[in-house]
């Protein structure tokens, strides 16, 4: 079954200091993956994914499939940063197709 | 353009009642998710629909739990002779194209679901 953890539910950093959140995943295959934030009152959106090898807000994730790891990585943080961030995985196949499998979540906050 | 609306944002139960709770998806959006998120977890796969047609609702946790897109459109997601671990935030995402691994899915601001 496929699986993604977050170790952190907890991350402080900051302001202008650099901030990691890990995740990692387990599926047989190659899956699509995703980071999701939500900022305090707001709705769960998405930040970034794999498949568009985009930086959004200056965020990066690289997909290291030997460690199996979607870290999400900032060199310069933010208090506007401070959010609930979501590790997501999506099959490509088979019965994990299409639906998202999110992992705990990790509340970041950014100190001035 | 209006995002995706979920009502009620807030209810409140008595266990044994049955509640059901709606979702509109953005206008055009061909599918539709549901999650649940219990308090401190994530966000936990319930169902989705490709127009009208439930295409995997193997996430729902057992026979109480149901959902219709009858249109193609309005999603509802119905919990019948509620219970207390029924108790969560009740997502809705939807997505422009059919459902698929790269398809950017749109959440509702979710309704949070207490039975007491």
């Amino acid at each position: 079954a496929q699986r993604v953890t977050q170790p952190e539910k907890l991350l402080s950093v900051f302001k202008g200091a650099p901030v990691e959140l890990k995740c990692n995943y387990s599926y047989s295959g190659s899956p699509e993956l995703f980071w999701y934030v939500q900022y305090s009152r707001q709705r769960l959106q998405l930040l970034l994914r794999h498949i568009s090898r985009e930086s959004i807000k200056g965020f990066t994730a690289d997909l290291n499939k030997g460690e199996t790891s979607f870290h999400l990585k900032k060199p310069f943080a933010q208090e506007e940063d401070s959010a609930m961030y979501y590790c997501a995985l999506s099959g490509i196949s088979g019965t994990s197709y299409g639906k998202l499998t999110f992992g705990q979540g990790t509340i970041l906050t950014v100190h001035p | 353009g209006a995002g995706v609306s979920q009502s009620p944002r807030y209810k409140v139960t008595k266990r044994g009642q049955d509640v059901a709770l709606r979702c509109d998806p953005i206008s055009g959006h061909v599918s539709l998710y549901w999650y649940r998120q219990a308090l401190g977890q994530g966000p936990e796969f319930l169902t989705y629909f490709n127009y009208e047609a439930q295409q995997d609702k193997s996430g729902l946790p057992n026979d109480r739990f149901s959902a219709e897109r009858p249109e193609g459109s309005i999603s509802t997601l119905t919990i019948q002779r509620t219970e207390q671990r029924d108790s969560a935030m009740y997502r809705c995402a939807s997505s422009l194209e059919l459902a698929g691994p790269g398809d950017t899915q749109y959440f509702g601001p979710g309704t949070r679901l207490t039975v007491l």
